[in-house]
């Protein structure tokens, strides 16, 4: 079946520094990708997605390029700010209205 | 861009009773409704996917006896946890997919915290 894998956490950084959450994915077939944000005592949103190899996505300063040889989704941002504290989700979906497979999730902190 | 509103956002209920969580779509159709349960810091666990005017399939190990889906409208569907324990104390979380499939993507609710005492 289909799996995702991302770092575990916490992961703490400095304001302005950069920021990488790598996640893997297992999958047949030729799944769509996204990275979700979590925070505190609220629902996720969808920050970024790709639906086929090589697509980047991008959105608020961060980006994920779909890696269909290594199987990864990395999510990236080279300066962090404190708003960016939350939960981060890679997550995948395997064909149109099919369900969604999420990562472990990865909490970051910002530290100002 | 498509919302889901989901209510109530946290609920205290005593042992023995039920509590019913909506999730509305506001501007769009969601013709799949998939709810969730998040326990403190892990991920999302399914629980069960919902079409619009069918029965819900549940995941492995979900009773579905007591965690009644309906999803009888296409901007609307309701979870209710019926005789809640204190360990059905949890996060649960809503995602509606509308019927183009790809235009909105997955949309999620904004989460009810369930305290059962």
């Amino acid at each position: 079946g289909n799996s995702v894998t991302q770092m575990e956490g916490p992961v703490t950084l400095s304001e302005e520094a950069f920021l990488t959450i790598n996640c893997t994915y297992t999958a047949t077939g030729y799944p769509s990708l996204f990275w979700y944000v979590q925070y505190p005592g609220e629902g996720l949103q969808l920050l970024l997605k790709a639906t086929k190899a090589d697509d980047k996505g991008s959105n608020k300063g961060f980006e994920a390029t779909y890696r269909k040889e290594t199987t990864s989704f990395h999510l990236e941002k080279g300066s962090v700010q404190v708003s960016d504290s939350a939960v981060y989700f890679c997550a995948l979906s395997g064909a149109a209205g099919n369900k969604l497979t999420f990562g472990g999730g990865t909490r970051v902190l910002v530290k100002p | 861009g498509a919302v889901v509103s989901q209510h109530p956002s946290w609920v205290i209920c005593k042992s023995g009773t039920s509590v019913k969580i909506e999730c509305r779509s506001l501007d769009f159709q969601a013709t799949t409704m998939f709810w969730y349960r998040q326990f403190p810091k892990q991920s999302l666990m399914l629980m069960a996917t919902s079409n619009e005017g069918s029965k819900a399939t549940y995941e492995q190990g979900v009773e579905k006896d007591k965690f009644l889906i309906n999803h009888a409208s296409l901007t609307l569907s309701t979870l209710t946890v019926t005789s809640a324990h204190p360990e059905d104390s949890s996060f649960y979380i809503c995602s509606a997919r509308d019927e183009f499939g790809d235009l909105y993507g997955y949309t999620f609710g904004s989460g009810t915290r369930l305290t059962v005492v």
